[in-house]
């Protein structure tokens, strides 16, 4: 099935720790999102990536870090200098970043730190 | 600077009847498209129903319609004959013509459907 992968789907992460948060995709997208909640809130974009090799921060890129080295992969890191990285992430992604058709979303990963 | 505002931080509607969730936005951009998605507990985000600014006609998709007023910046989503698993969060979300087809939130609406 095609799709969008996040894992894990829980992590736990002490202070000064950084993590790194996956996200794949088999639906041969180019263009790659990541997104943060926080609790009764909207969404707010971190990075996003048009094609592999490059990406372009968002609203709230401050605390995080991204990659792009393969079309179906886009991690985040969320460092140390991240203040306040409790939060749920979702990873989305669109066939380009001209096409007209809706994002896809993966299932997310829920960040506590401890 | 684009803007959407979901005014409804939370609604109650009984099984069966229908509702409207408010959507309202903002953009100078002529070009335009307004989403909506669903989000269930598990957190997960559905895609339900998408309206472009120059479609002539409101969307429809099965029992969800979006009332699309154009002079007014609003895009309210109507959900008809509701069930007990429409309650969840509905987030309205609009992309203008810019580059890296990003989308821009709404706070979201809860709803909760009663039997």
């Amino acid at each position: 099935d095609g799709g969008i992968t996040q894992s894990p789907k829980y992590l736990f992460r002490k202070e000064g720790q950084n993590v790194t948060l996956s996200c794949e995709q088999n639906l041969n997208h180019d263009a790659m999102y990541w997104y943060r909640q926080d609790p009764g809130q909207g969404l707010r974009l971190i990075y996003y990536s048009q094609i592999v090799n490059d990406f372009q921060k968002g609203d709230i890129a401050e605390g995080y870090s991204v990659s792009r080295e393969k079309k179906e992969s886009f991690p985040l890191t969320v460092t140390s200098a991240q203040k306040n990285p409790t939060a749920f992430y979702l990873c989305a992604s669109i066939l380009t970043a001209t096409s007209t058709d809706t994002q896809y979303f993966g299932p997310g990963t829920r960040l506590t730190v401890l | 600077a684009q803007k959407i505002t979901q005014t409804q931080p939370g609604m109650f509607v009984q099984e069966k009847e229908a509702v409207t969730l408010d959507c309202t936005y903002d953009t100078s951009d002529p070009s335009y498209g307004l989403f909506w998605y669903k989000q269930p507990s598990s957190g997960e985000m559905i895609f339900l129903i998408y309206q472009g600014s120059y479609d002539q006609q409101n969307a429809t998709e099965g029992r969800y319609s979006l009332n699309f007023q154009k002079a007014r910046k609003s895009a309210n989503l109507v959900i008809s004959a509701s069930q007990l698993g429409d309650s969840a969060m509905y987030f309205c979300a609009m992309r203008t013509n810019n580059a890296g087809n990003m989308l821009t939130f709404g706070g979201g609406t809860r709803l909760m459907v009663k039997p």
